[in-house]
């Protein structure tokens, strides 16, 4: 059973750093064509994939919002962590991660999402 | 970035209707679309893969298809528990987009 969880602060002030952790459980992100993503959704409106670390290490991220964001993965803690810098009122928005598959040993071209943990929300406010 | 575009953005139905939901790509994107349904306060839940590949579980009245830069949801009986926001993702690149989403309400 996979299962994903988010945890990290639900309210930042602007400019801080925000940090977010995905522990997961069911499934190794070393496995082949196995990914864990950090997708957002501000209040009312539609998702949007942040960054993605890949099983063979490989990392990938929003290029709107690149030079902000860092993901790490640690396969001992079983945990995935998302840092984003210089926070501001416009990145209020619930933040989940997610298990992803795809790619080449799925016979596709990218990556879309089968398990998403429950969310948490981020306010930034000063 | 591929824009994915859906239609409509709020759609009345009833119990027991058949609705279709339109996600139009920004260019071809073959079958790599996946569609989800939220519900308020959930995370969203995966329903089809590869455009027409029903995920484990999902009832057999949902269903999906297209290919190239027109894609549908259909639903082919209503129930109660369907009544969400269905959102579609492109997955051609690594540089995934997902539609903003199409409200469906009770009328």
């Amino acid at each position: 059973q996979i299962t994903l969880k988010e945890s990290g602060p639900t309210l930042v002030k602007p400019t801080q750093t925000l940090t977010l952790t995905c522990t997961f459980s069911g499934f190794s992100p070393s496995t082949s064509g196995v990914a864990v993503a950090w997708i957002r959704q501000p209040p009312g409106k539609a998702l949007e994939c942040l960054a993605i670390t890949y099983w063979n290490d490989d990392k990938r991220y929003n290029p709107s919002l690149k030079s902000r964001l860092t993901i790490t993965k640690d396969t001992s803690k079983k945990q995935v962590v998302l840092t984003m810098t210089n926070m501001d009122p416009v990145d209020t928005a619930t933040y989940y991660c997610a298990h992803a598959i795809g790619g080449y040993y799925y016979d596709s071209n990218g990556y879309y999402y089968t398990y998403w943990g429950q969310g948490t929300l981020v306010t930034v406010s000063s | 970035d591929i824009q994915m575009t859906q239609s409509p953005s709020t759609l009345s139905a009833s119990v027991g209707d058949r609705v279709t939901i339109t996600c139009r790509a920004s260019q071809s994107i073959s079958s790599w679309l996946a569609w989800y349904q939220q519900k308020p306060g959930r995370a969203p839940k995966l329903l089809i893969s590869k455009a027409s590949t029903l995920e484990s579980g999902v009832p057999s009245r949902f269903s999906g298809s297209g290919s190239g830069t027109e894609f549908t949801l259909t639903i082919s009986s209503l129930q109660p528990d369907d009544f969400a926001t269905y959102y579609c993702q492109q997955y051609n690149s690594f540089s995934d987009t997902f539609g903003q989403g199409t409200k469906l309400e009770i009328k």
